[in-house]
């Protein structure tokens, strides 16, 4: 069964200029949540979608925002970014939502803003 | 006020060194606490569920036990391949299911 897969796994953008990462699922998997880790504040959590609907949402500017298509693989968007948008970027999936003892995460992509 | 905290931050033991990471938490009601690893250049990866105090669990040299305002994940004659970052996590019942992770134990197990 295949894991949770990102891309692109690296990514080097200016201040200033927008973003978009993309996650997909284990098949079968309805559940999609965005972490950001950082040294400084950890594993945050961004947004989850299941079905389509975003459920849950963190504590972030509206710059960051995503959405989740019918076949669940999901898309994460920054605008605007800030130097300190860099980070990495999680995803993880799950067949039940709100459930983090049932996520698997896939090897996050790595940001960085000069 | 952090709502997770994890000491040590960093762990340095010795092959066979048996010692206890730990994790404490203020929120006000505890649906979940939940414990990983992850590795370097890798996604955390999913131990263990603690729901209620005096729960424990177990798998291979680690074992995860709860109180109502800590865990601790004891390991038990670690080995090399131990050697990760620990996070923990918590859910607060009542509100949405929006986990709060700490910063993490990144553990270095000499041989």
């Amino acid at each position: 069964k295949a894991g949770v897969t990102q891309t692109p796994r690296y990514l080097i953008k200016t201040r200033g200029q927008q973003v978009t990462l993309s996650c997909s699922p284990i098949s079968g998997h309805r559940s999609v949540s965005w972490y950001q880790q950082t040294p400084g504040q950890g594993l945050q959590f961004l947004f989850e979608y299941f079905s389509e609907t975003q459920r849950n949402k963190g504590n972030f500017p509206g710059r960051f925002s995503g959405r989740q298509f019918s076949n669940s693989r999901s898309e994460m968007n920054v605008s605007t970014l800030e130097l300190g948008d860099s980070a990495l970027y999680l995803c993880a999936s799950s067949n039940l939502a709100g459930a983090p003892n049932e996520q698997f995460f896939g090897p996050g992509t790595r940001l960085t803003v000069l | 006020e952090d709502q997770v905290t994890q000491s040590p931050e960093a762990l340095r033991l010795q092959e066979g060194e048996s010692s206890s990471l730990n994790c404490s938490y203020t929120v006000s009601g505890l649906r979940g606490l939940f414990w990983y690893r992850q590795d370097p250049g890798k996604g955390p990866e999913f131990l263990f569920t603690l729901y209620s105090a005096g729960e424990e669990k177990e798998k291979e040299r680690l074992k995860a036990t709860l109180t109502k305002k800590e865990s601790f994940l004891h390991i038990t004659a670690p080995k090399p391949e131990d050697s990760a970052t620990y996070l923990c996590a918590v859910q607060e019942s009542g509100g949405s299911y929006i986990p709060t992770f700490g910063r993490g134990t990144s553990l270095i197990v000499h041989p």
